[in-house]
């Protein structure tokens, strides 16, 4: 079975500070991993997939196989990072056949205070 | 990105009358889409996969006759709660797969299900 834990459900830090979101996974497929946002009154929206390893906004994230983890980190948090942040599972069986469906983390409440 | 629309965005309705989603892709011509439950300041729930043209696949514990799903077209999935209660408010949000990625997700605004 597929699963995702986010074990802080709230995260509080100053503008300027560091911040990681903690996310692991247990899969045993072929991994795939996202981090969706979900800002105050507004839709969710993907932030970014590890496969593509980019940055988004100053935000960050590594797949880690081997402790079966994709923290998102960004090294100076903004007030406008204040969200629900959600990691979230996909994946494909061995043949590469992506199912399209995500298992999503409970997600962690991100404040950014000034 | 692909655009993505849910209506009604609320509604309030009486224990024991029936409520339907839709959810619309204004862009995109979907094959696929996905129907999702949130709780307050919780996660979201799988709740079914909608297919176009044939019958949908319902998420272990997920009532096929409480929440029917329609999936006529390529732009419309429809999701009905029937004998709707109070346990069933909830926000209901649908995606739709991005073309090239499957995995990739672009989700609707959400209905808010209000049942009293």
């Amino acid at each position: 079975a597929q699963r995702v834990t986010q074990p802080e459900k709230l995260l509080s830090v100053f503008k300027g500070a560091p911040v990681e979101l903690k996310c692991n996974y247990s899969y045993s497929g072929s991994p795939e991993l996202f981090w969706y946002v979900q800002y105050s009154r507004q839709r969710l929206q993907l932030l970014l997939r590890h496969i593509s390893r980019e940055s988004i906004k100053g935000f960050t994230a590594d797949l880690n196989k081997g402790e079966t983890s994709f923290h998102l980190k960004k090294p100076f948090a903004q007030e406008e990072d204040s969200a629900m942040y959600y990691c979230a599972l996909g994946g494909s069986n061995a043949g590469g056949t992506s199912y399209g469906k995500l298992t999503f983390g409970q997600g962690t409440i991100l404040t950014v205070h000034p | 990105g692909a655009v993505v629309s849910q209506h009604p965005s609320r509604v309030i309705c009486k224990s024991g009358t029936s409520v339907k989603i839709e959810c619309r892709s204004l862009d995109f011509q979907a094959t696929t889409m996905f129907w999702y439950r949130q709780f307050p300041k919780q996660s979201l729930m799988l709740m079914a996969t909608s297919n176009e043209g044939s019958k949908a696949t319902y998420e272990q514990g997920v009532e096929k006759d409480k929440f029917l799903i329609n999936h006529a077209s390529l732009t419309l999935s429809t999701l009905t709660v029937t004998s709707a209660h109070p346990e069933d408010s909830s926000f209901y949000i649908c995606s739709h797969p991005a073309g090239g990625s499957p995995d990739t997700q672009y989700f609707g605004p959400g209905t808010r299900l209000t049942v009293l």
